[in-house]
């Protein structure tokens, strides 16, 4: 079975630094991909998806993520953070028979 | 519409009833999930309806839960005599087929 381990739980990064959040993957085969967002109260957003092709994803909001079969890794990333990239994000992971597995998430706080 | 609604927003009852739970996936979207998300269990996958197809159910926690999807589109999830153990978001996700899932802003659930 799939799963997915997001290494960390909380996040605090200043405003205009760079963001990078950890995603480890387990999947016999190639996986679909997945990054989501969620702010408080709200839904989860897509981010972006891998589900073949270039591994550097680029999404939306100015984030980008790379798959690294070898490392079994989908890191997000962010060159410059705003403060309303502060959320919970989610990385998930997907194979044909559509069901996601979700990582635990992790909180970016940004601090001014 | 334009995204996936979901009804109500927020439902508490107490223990012991049931509650229905609605979903309006996007319109043309042949598949629809309902995902619990909980502090204890992080996101975890309940049931998917892919058009006329039976129902994976796998998910599901119990016997008291069920869900039905109507003419192809709107979906209720029914948790039957509620326990404290059931209180967290449902969220709803619908898709083409099996490509990427949209998610509604979810239900809160509590049960006092």
């Amino acid at each position: 079975a799939q799963s997915v381990t997001q290494p960390d739980i909380h996040i605090t990064v200043s405003e205009g630094a760079s963001l990078e959040l950890r995603c480890n993957y387990s999947y016999g085969a190639t996986p679909y991909l997945f990054w989501y967002v969620q702010s408080p109260g709200q839904g989860l957003q897509l981010l972006l998806k891998y589900f073949s092709g270039d591994t550097l994803v680029q999404g939306i909001k100015g984030f980008e993520a790379e798959f690294k079969r070898s490392q079994s890794s989908f890191n997000l990333r962010k060159p410059s953070v705003h403060w309303s990239d502060a959320a919970e994000y989610f990385c998930a992971v997907g194979d044909y028979d559509y069901k996601l597995s979700f990582g635990a998430g992790t909180t970016v706080t940004v601090r001014a | 519409g334009a995204g996936v609604s979901q009804s109500p927003s927020n439902k508490v009852t107490e223990k012991g009833k049931d509650v229905e739970l609605r979903c309006d996936p996007i319109s043309g979207h042949t598949a629809l999930y309902w995902y619990r998300q909980s502090l204890g269990q992080g996101l975890e996958f309940l049931i998917y309806f892919q058009g006329n197809s039976a129902p994976d159910k796998s998910g599901l926690p119990s016997d008291r839960f069920s869900a039905e999807r109507t003419g192809g589109s709107v979906s209720t999830l029914t948790i039957q005599r509620t326990q404290q153990e059931d209180s967290a978001v449902y969220l709803c996700a619908s898709s083409l087929a099996e490509d990427t899932q949209y998610f509604g802003p979810g239900t809160r659930l509590t049960v006092l």
